[in-house]
């Protein structure tokens, strides 16, 4: 049974600092991965997708690795802003044999609190 | 070009009563997820809809839970009977028919409170 996990649950840093999110996932069969941000009493919003095949993706200060073999994903946040501030998420999409392609396994999540 | 629509944002119930949740997914997505997140839980999945079909219903609770996706109209969760567990913030999210590669996006929710 696939399960995510995310370390820290919570992190508090000073505005600029880069960091360092983390997830791992127990079964590698996965299909894609996927980071997401969620701010109180908010929806989800997709931030990064990786497939299987690929190793990162990037896309303004954030940048995202994924070691399948390994089962681990890091989200890394450059010069941190009190924007910033959030629940990052990690989710994994199961290979085809393994769920259906709305399946995600969901992590519960790193709190993250950048100080002014 | 409007995310996915969820109705209403809150929704108070007492024990017994039902609950419709409703989501308009984005426009141009013919596929629907719902999802539930239990206080201090992470989000777990519940369904997965078509238009007029069920794809996957694994993570729904075998009885008082039902989910919909017609031919015209919103995707409808309902749950008959409430209990005090079911309070949880319920979500719904969409894609487009491409297939699993296209990211899902997601509303922002119904809160829903068994009183």
């Amino acid at each position: 049974k696939q399960e995510v996990t995310q370390i820290p649950a919570a992190l508090s840093v000073p505005e600029g600092e880069n960091l360092v999110l983390n997830c791992s996932f127990t079964d590698s069969a996965i299909y894609n991965l996927q980071w997401f941000r969620q701010d109180p009493g908010k929806g989800l919003t997709s931030l990064l997708l990786i497939q299987s095949s690929q190793r990162e993706q990037t896309s303004g200060r954030l940048n995202a690795s994924l070691d399948k073999s390994s089962g681990r994903s890091t989200l890394y946040i450059a010069a941190s802003q009190p924007g910033d501030s959030a629940t990052y998420l990690c989710a994994v999409r199961p290979s085809v044999n393994r769920g259906s392609q709305g399946n995600l396994i969901f992590g519960k999540g790193t709190k993250l609190s950048v100080k002014p | 070009n409007a995310g996915v629509m969820q109705n209403p944002r809150h929704l108070v119930r007492r024990r017994g009563q039902e609950a419709r949740l409703r989501c308009s997914p984005m426009k141009g997505h013919s596929h629907v997820y719902w999802y539930r997140q239990l206080p201090e839980e992470g989000l777990k999945f519940m369904v997965y809809l078509q238009k007029e079909n069920i794809i996957d219903e694994s993570g729904m609770p075998k009885e008082r839970f039902s989910a919909e996706f017609p031919k015209e109209g919103p995707s409808i969760l309902r749950i008959q009977q409430v209990v005090r567990g079911d309070s949880a913030a319920y979500f719904c999210a969409s894609s487009p028919p491409t297939g699993g590669n296209s990211p899902l996006h997601f509303g922002n929710g119904t809160r829903l409170t068994v009183t």
